[in-house]
């Protein structure tokens, strides 16, 4: 029972551009959300999160959006930098909950 | 910056045989978790710790694993009797004990390889 889906396993950006990355969830009852960095041989890093009474939350060069009624969040990098390569996990729980769930990750390749 | 330490960051070991994976949280973090990542698959929750009790695991935590915080500062997770499909990142997590969401804060892992 695939929760939270992250539909694209890659993704590819020149470096300066744009990085968007999707997350899908079917839980209705997720009432806060996350995502994380993980560099190989690392743990995941906190980037940013978002609670389901907002729509956007912004820090720096990343900023999540959410779209309660579609399920969907995502996560704007603006500009990309060749250091944000890395796999980008998104996270969800529910009522202060105990229990992260993650989808499987996109690998981000930012390209000099 | 604080942060979550594991050791060993490498654990082989032969089947059968029980294994100690090792975690000192954020001091003064009140919460604490495992992960574990299978090689190619995504991360799950295992079991969450709080007020030196479980309070939430999975269907992965079956009676072979146990954890425990035996110092006040370790929180340790126990393999009794390791199996094949046991190898994979196990990651430590901790947490704030302030009200309201917050994030989680991992370790570097330790990689568990079960010959």
């Amino acid at each position: 029972d695939q929760q939270v889906k992250q539909n694209s396993p890659s993704l590819s950006v020149q470096e300066g551009r744009i990085s968007i990355l999707n997350c899908d969830y079917t839980n209705s009852m997720f009432d806060y959300f996350l995502w994380y960095k993980k560099y190989p041989a690392e743990g995941p890093t906190f980037l940013i999160s978002i609670s389901s009474i907002k729509d956007k939350n912004e820090d720096g060069r990343f900023t999540v959006f959410l779209n309660k009624s579609a399920k969907h969040l995502s996560l704007h990098i603006v500009p990309s930098q060749p250091g944000d390569s890395a796999v980008y996990f998104c996270a969800a729980t529910f009522n202060y909950g105990q229990n992260f769930v993650f989808g499987p990750g996109t690998r981000l390749s930012v390209l000099p | 910056e604080p942060e979550v330490t594991q050791t060993p960051s490498h654990q082989v070991t032969q089947m059968g045989q029980e294994v100690i994976l090792r975690c000192v949280p954020i001091s003064n973090h009140l919460y604490f978790y495992w992960y574990r990542q299978i090689l190619g698959q995504k991360v799950e929750f295992l079991v969450s710790f709080y007020n030196n009790e479980i309070s939430e695991k999975s269907e992965i935590f079956d009676d072979q694993f146990s954890v425990e915080r035996p110092d006040g500062s370790n929180f340790t997770l126990k393999i009794r009797s390791t199996k094949l499909e046991d190898s994979a990142m196990y990651f430590c997590a901790s947490r704030g004990g302030q009200l309201g969401n917050q994030p989680q804060h991992f370790g570097d892992g330790t990689r568990l390889s079960i010959l």
